[in-house]
This record gives structure tokens, C-alpha cells and sequence, in this order.
């Protein structure tokens, strides 16, 4: 079965930089698009990043301004979040998620990792 | 930006009535909406995408309609495992995605 888990979560202060990992099993992972979403807590969902499968196209939300970069290894069944520059307002739980066959949902979710941004 | 917005925000139900969620988009994702479901604590779950199409493994009781700008997600009878947050998602050229901010559904 699909499985998806991040890592790299935890508490960094304000200005500090953090890296997510996600090693997805049970599907073929250089054959598909990946996405990072977040959700702050008791807020909604919000899409952040989009890679394609072999990496050579890349969108971002425009609220990132540049501080998030996305990166994949096929060969390590792996996918990233370098994330910097952070604040407050990145707190949140952050998911990688399968981008699904018609290139327009998220079929499969992993469990999250929490990012707390404090001092 | 397309702009998703979901109604009610809240919906009251007991276990065995049927349940009517909307989702209405600022202009028209022809039919690039999907459907997820949120319990506390979970990651969302695919309910319906492509407006339409439930995705593997969901109870026949969760249907999706709709295309252009107004959407809706029904759930034919409540089970106590469906008390959960519903939202809406949307896809436009960019890529971009957006959610709706989520309909919650209670027990009355």
C-alpha cells in the first residue's frame, strides 16, 4: 500500500532554516508529481510546492516568497522541503502528499510533521 | 486566484440522515474539484475528485456533483465515522491549488 512519511519537523527559531524529508513506499515514486500542503493548527489547508517526476518543472505558492525549495531523488524514493528564513507564521503541520492521475488532487497523504516556530 | 468558498460552515446532523455540503468557486474550475475528508489529528483523506469520481475505497454513501463555479458533496446517510471536516479543493493553471476553508459536520 501507498505510504508516505515525512521527517524533520520540530521546534527552530525565527530566521532559522529547517529540512523535511519524505520517503514515500508502495508506488512507483519517479512516475509521479509530489506536493508539500501545511496546515497551521485549527486553520485549513494550504498548498505550497509542486514538483513534477523528474523534477523538471517546480511551482510554489506566491505567500513563500522564495524561502521554500523543493527537491526530489528518485533514486532514494525521497522527497524535500529546505525551508528558510522561517517565522511564526510557518508553524504548522506540514504534509507531502502524491499528486493523483488527472494532475489536479492529492490521492495519497503522509502523516505530517510538526514545525514549530518560536524563540 | 481562484477562491473557494464552502457552506455551511457548520452542519448539525444525527447518524442515518443524509448530508449536503457546498463548495463555490470564484469562477469556473470546469471540473478540477476534489473532495477531502479531515478528523482531528489525521491527515485529509481523497473523498471525491474530479468533481465527481469517488476515489478507491470510498463508501458508495459519499457522492460528488457539480462543475463550473458550484459544487456539492453529499453523503447519502451518516455514519458515526463521517463526523468529520470536509474540504473542497480546486486546481487552476500554474499549477495552483487552493481549499476551500472546510465545512464542519457535527453531531446534533
Amino acid at each position: 500500500q501507498v505510504q508516505l512519511v515525512e521527517s524533520g519537523g520540530g521546534l527552530v527559531k525565527p530566521g532559522g532554516s529547517l529540512r523535511l524529508s519524505c520517503v514515500a513506499s508502495g508506488f512507483s515514486f519517479g512516475d509521479y508529481q509530489m506536493s508539500w500542503l501545511r496546515q497551521a493548527p485549527g486553520k485549513g489547508l494550504e498548498w505550497l510546492t509542486y514538483i513534477s517526476a523528474l523534477s523538471g518543472s517546480k511551482y510554489y505558492a506566491d505567500s513563500l516568497k522564495g524561502r521554500f525549495t523543493v527537491s526530489r531523488d528518485n533514486a532514494k524514493n525521497s522527497l524535500y522541503l529546505q525551508m528558510n528564513s522561517l517565522s511564526a507564521e510557518d508553524t504548522a503541520v506540514y504534509y507531502c502528499a502524491k499528486v493523483g492521475g488527472s494532475d489536479t488532487y492529492f490521492d495519497y497523504w503522509g502523516l505530517g510533521t510538526l514545525v514549530t516556530v518560536s524563540s | 486566484e481562484i477562491v473557494l468558498t464552502q457552506a455551511p460552515a457548520t452542519l448539525s446532523l444525527s447518524p442515518g440522515e443524509r448530508a449536503t455540503l457546498s463548495c463555490r468557486a470564484s469562477q469556473s474550475v470546469a471540473t478540477s474539484l476534489a473532495w477531502y475528508q479531515q478528523k482531528p489529528g489525521q491527515a485529509p483523506r481523497l473523498l471525491i475528485y474530479d468533481a465527481s469520481n469517488r476515489a478507491t475505497g470510498i463508501p458508495a454513501r459519499f457522492s460528488g456533483s457539480g462543475s463550473g463555479t458550484d459544487f456539492t458533496l453529499a453523503i447519502s446517510s451518516l455514519e458515526p465515522e463521517d463526523f468529520a471536516v470536509y474540504f473542497c479543493q480546486q486546481r487552476s493553471n500554474g499549477p495552483l491549488f487552493t481549499f476551500g476553508p472546510g465545512t464542519k459536520v457535527d453531531i446534533k
